[in-house]
């Protein structure tokens, strides 16, 4: 059984501090790792994506991804309460031809004006 | 550009009741994906298609779930009989072949509530 775990929170940051959300996943062949960001009662939102190991920086976001720690984390810098949200980590199966991804249950985020 | 169109946004209908829910993926992309969103069970992914051909459907919970994508422009979540349990969220998201391949992007979502 393929699994996407992440703290389900509720993470609580002051506004302007950093944000840091973690995503552990048990299918050593996953290839490919996305954050999306969920609104309460709107639709996932794709934030970030990651495909090699490493940082990967986007504004005030920075996606790390460590594939021998099967661990991929989500850095918000600068926290706004426009932030508060659920985030969604996501991982693809296995790659090659199967374009399934398999979502964690998501971590709540609030920002503390 | 539009994005992925469902309809309805809400549906409320009583146990054994047929429900359809539809979707417009986002033009020009060729991978259609069905999900259903509860609290207890997170976003799960039911069936997809490439193509309007199946490729993936078990995660279809049971018989009582059908999909259809009869053109590249339009597919079908039918649920017969509805059932208390079916209710949750229900998202169709799109995709295309090519490097951004695996990002998928999301409808508004379907609430359906069976009483």
């Amino acid at each position: 059984q393929k699994e996407v775990e992440q703290n389900s929170g509720p993470l609580s940051v002051p506004e302007g501090a950093i944000a840091s959300l973690n995503c552990t996943y048990s299918d050593r062949v996953s290839q490919s790792f996305f954050w999306y960001r969920q609104y309460s009662g709107k639709s996932p939102e794709l934030i970030m994506s990651i495909y090699s190991n490493g940082d990967k920086e986007d504004g005030r976001f920075t996606a790390q991804l460590n594939k021998a720690s099967q661990y991929v984390s989500l850095l918000i810098r600068d926290s706004q309460p426009s932030d508060s949200a659920t985030y969604l980590c996501a991982v693809n199966d296995s790659g090659g031809s199967n374009y399934k991804l398999t979502f964690g249950k998501g971590t709540l985020l609030t920002v503390n004006p | 550009d539009a994005g992925v169109i469902q309809s309805p946004r809400h549906e409320v209908t009583e146990m054994g009741q047929e429900v359809t829910l539809r979707c417009k993926p986002i033009s020009g992309h060729d991978y259609l994906f069905w999900y259903r969103q509860t609290m207890m069970r997170g976003l799960e992914l039911l069936i997809y298609f490439n193509n309007n051909v199946p490729i993936d459907d078990s995660g279809m919970p049971e018989d009582r779930f059908s999909a259809k994508m009869p053109n590249a422009s339009f597919s079908t979540l039918k649920i017969q009989p509805s059932e208390p349990r079916d209710s949750a969220v229900y998202f169709c998201a799109s995709s295309f072949w090519g490097v951004t391949l695996y990002e998928q992007y999301f409808g508004p979502g379907t609430r359906l509530t069976v009483t």
